[in-house]
């Protein structure tokens, strides 16, 4: 049972280099999250879905197209990349449309854009 | 002004003292309340839940939740090495706000022998 896996854990990417970053689970949550942690920051939220089929920007989009694919998995595209988005990337799940709800996070993938 | 203001820290404590984190709120729908701890380069886990205002114990750690004030607070007794992360509080609730967290900056703590 692995939870929420993300892939790669690890990339380095040259500017205007594009790449896709995987989330999959398999505890069959409704909503899955994308966001990104840098130093002093926190975390903020960049895309999520509610739902199967529906997407919605967070608070800092620009830069990123996501994809449900289907429930389980939900992916977040970075078509030209900058040095801008070197970041920690977390994907996360959780029962959404309820609010109490506990989010579940993966391991991260750590961009460094060069 | 973010939603959710908390100080970063660094924070640094012998073994033995009592933490306290804090996080303060601007949004009154929020209604549940939540503490995540993030050991280096790993995802934040749930640490504590709290529901609308009061306090919830759960062994060396209290959370305490002050809506009137819109302040929240994470305690930790006899703190340990292990207890060295990052702490960040959350919080969701109705309408807009339904179903998402927001997070807080979190609070880098250690805990030194």
């Amino acid at each position: 049972n692995a939870g929420v896996t993300q892939t790669p854990k690890f990339q380095v990417l040259k500017t205007g280099q594009s790449m896709t970053l995987q989330c999959a689970q398999d505890m069959n949550h409704n909503s899955m999250y994308w966001y990104r942690q840098d130093p002093g920051m926190g975390l903020r939220l960049i895309y999520y879905s509610a739902s199967e089929g529906t997407t919605d920007k967070g608070e800092v989009p620009n830069g990123y197209n996501v994809s449900r694919l289907n429930k389980r998995e939900f992916s977040l595209r970075l078509e030209s990349a900058a040095p801008s988005q070197t970041s920690v990337y977390f994907c996360a799940i959780s029962n959404g449309g309820r609010a109490d709800t506990e989010a579940f996070f993966g391991q991260g993938t750590r961009l460094t854009v060069v | 002004q973010k939603e959710v203001e908390q100080d970063p820290g660094p924070l640094s404590v012998p073994e033995g003292a009592i933490v306290s984190l804090n996080c303060t709120y601007s949004n009154s729908a929020f209604q549940y309340f939540m503490w995540y701890r993030q050991y280096s380069r790993k995802g934040p886990e749930l640490l504590m839940y709290t529901y609308s205002s009061g306090n919830k114990e759960d062994g060396r750690f209290t959370a305490q939740v002050d809506k009137s004030s819109k302040y929240i607070s994470l305690f930790i007794r006899d703190s340990q090495p292990s207890d060295s992360a990052t702490y960040l509080c959350a919080m969701s609730g109705r309408g807009s706000t339904l179903g998402r967290l927001y997070f807080g900056r979190g609070t880098q703590l250690t805990v030194w022998p």
